[in-house]
C-alpha cells in the first residue's frame, strides 16, 4: 500500500533532541529520496531537509534527516520554542507514479 | 525575490467548477515543473497535480484526476487549475509549488505561495 506513516505527535523541551519517523515501502522511500517539510502555525510548508540528508542554506545545522530501507527519520536537536510546527516527509511513489506525502507530526516544545 | 500568488479561490456550490490561477515572478518559470498541492483545513498536506516546464508531462492525483485540469502559460508566467465536478472532500487551501527539477518526477517542493482556500458548500 502507497502510503507514508508518520506519528500524529511529538514533544520535547527546550535543549531535547527529538526525532520523528516516517515508515513507506519498497514503492516510495525504498526507492527514492525523502524531503521533509516545516510548516509554521499559520504558514505555508517549507523545505527542511531534501534529498534524505541535505539542508537548504538558512535551515540550522540542528535538523538533521537519514534514510534506511523504507524508513527515513528527521532529527531536531537543541530544541527551541520556534521549532513548534508540523513536519512533513515526502517521497515520490513509483506505483503511484505521483509524490506522497506522510499524514504530518505536530511537534510540541513543553 | 521569488513570488508565487494564488487567487480564484471561494465559496463554490458542490458539482460547479472553480479555476485557480497562480502568478509567478522572480526566476525563469519556463525552466521549472509546477505542482498543486492541497491541505483540507486542520489536516495534511495532498499533492493534487503537477506539470512539467513544457506543459507535456502532467501528472493528477487519483482523487482529481478527471475533474482537475493543470496547465501553464509560460509567456504569461501563470499556472492554473481548472477544477470541475466540485465535491465537499475538494474543500481545501491549494498552492501552488515550484519544483526544484523541470519534470514531474523525485523533485522536490521547492517554494510554495501562501495559498488560496476553496470552500465548497451548498
Amino acid at each position: 500500500q502507497s502510503v507514508l506513516t508518520q506519528p500524529p505527535s511529538a514533544s520535547g523541551t527546550p535543549g531535547q533532541r527529538v526525532t520523528i519517523s516516517c515508515s513507506g515501502s519498497n514503492s516510495n522511500i525504498g526507492s527514492n529520496i525523502v524531503n521533509w517539510y516545516q510548516q509554521l502555525p499559520g504558514a505555508a510548508p517549507k523545505v527542511l531537509i531534501y534529498g534524505n540528508n541535505y539542508r537548504p542554506s538558512g535551515v540550522p545545522d540542528r535538523f538533521s534527516g537519514s534514510k534506511s530501507g523504507t524508513s527515513a527519520s528527521l532529527a531536531i536537536s537543541g530544541l527551541q520554542s520556534e521549532d513548534e510546527a508540523d513536519y512533513y516527509c515526502a517521497a515520490w511513489d513509483d506505483y503511484l507514479n505521483g509524490p506522497l506525502f506522510g499524514g504530518g507530526t505536530k511537534l510540541t516544545v513543553l | 525575490e521569488v513570488q508565487l500568488v494564488e487567487s480564484g479561490g471561494g465559496l463554490v456550490q458542490p458539482g460547479r467548477s472553480l479555476r485557480l490561477s497562480c502568478a509567478v515572478s522572480g526566476f525563469i518559470f519556463d525552466d521549472y515543473a509546477m505542482h498543486w498541492v492541497r491541505q483540507a483545513p486542520g489536516k495534511g498536506l495532498e499533492w493534487v497535480a503537477g506539470i512539467s516546464w513544457n506543459g507535456r508531462s502532467i501528472g493528477y492525483a487519483d482523487s482529481v484526476k478527471g475533474r482537475f485540469t493543470i496547465s501553464r502559460d509560460n509567456a504569461k508566467n501563470s499556472l492554473y487549475l481548472q477544477m470541475n465536478s466540485l465535491r465537499a472532500e475538494d474543500m481545501a487551501f491549494y498552492y501552488c509549488v515550484k519544483d526544484k527539477e523541470r519534470v514531474v518526477g523525485e523533485g522536490l517542493f521547492e517554494i510554495w505561495g501562501q495559498g488560496t482556500m476553496v470552500t465548497v458548500s451548498s
